[in-house]
């Protein structure tokens, strides 16, 4: 079986300030590891995905994140918050042999 | 389409009416989810769609809830005898490919659901 946990239902920050969105995974086979964002009254959009290849990946709107393996996480991180990235955030893991899981989210608020 | 459509957008219903919620896929996309999103929630999953597969309906919460999809695109998703603790958005997505796990799935807008 696989699972998300999502650390901290609620995280605010300051504009301008780091954004860390924590993000641990279980899996009994290599995972694929994905975030999204949902922006109020609006479906989930992709922000980035890391499907084995480099272990730092690249997403939109300045977001990255890091795989560990050896931690089994997977973090969300943004160097300078903008007001726009208030929203909920949901980390997820897929694998071959199962379906796309969901994290509880987190709601991110940014402080002006 | 250029997404994944769900129709309606907002359905108010009765409690103990029967609800059709349907998603058209992105076309060309073999896999198809449901999941659903209650206030203050993470997303459950409902129902999972594969090319010509059985469909794994392992996360349906009881027998009143049903979906199918017809000549491997649009799917309904129905809910009979609706309750209030059906209340919810029903999400869902789309993917293309076999069962290749790194596949970007992508979500339609939702069907937001309220039971009175």
């Amino acid at each position: 079986a696989q699972s998300v946990t999502q650390l901290g239902s609620h995280v605010s920050v300051s504009e301008g300030a780091l954004v860390l969105l924590r993000c641990n995974y279980s899996s009994s086979v290599p995972p694929y590891l994905f975030w999204y964002v949902q922006y109020p009254n609006q479906g989930l959009q992709l922000l980035l995905k890391y499907t084995s290849a480099a272990t730092l990946v690249k997403g939109i709107n300045g977001f990255e994140a890091e795989f560990k393996k050896s931690e089994t996480s997977f973090h969300l991180t943004k160097p300078s918050a903008h007001m726009s990235d208030a929203a909920e955030y949901f980390c997820a893991v897929n694998s071959w042999t199962e379906k796309l899981t969901f994290g509880t989210g987190t709601r991110l608020t940014i402080i002006p | 389409g250029a997404g994944v459509s769900q129709s309606p957008s907002n359905k108010v219903t009765e409690k103990g009416k029967d609800v059709e919620l349907r998603c058209d896929p992105i076309s060309g996309h073999t896999a198809l989810y449901w999941y659903r999103q209650s206030l203050g929630q993470g997303l459950e999953f409902l129902i999972y769609f594969q090319g010509n597969s059985a469909p794994d309906k392992s996360g349906l919460p009881s027998d009143r809830f049903s979906a199918e999809r017809t000549g491997g695109s649009v799917s309904t998703l129905t809910i009979q005898r609706t309750q209030q603790e059906d209340s919810a958005v029903y999400l869902c997505a789309s993917r293309s490919g076999g069962e290749q796990g790194s596949d970007t799935i992508y979500f339609g807008e939702g069907s937001w659901l309220t039971v009175v």
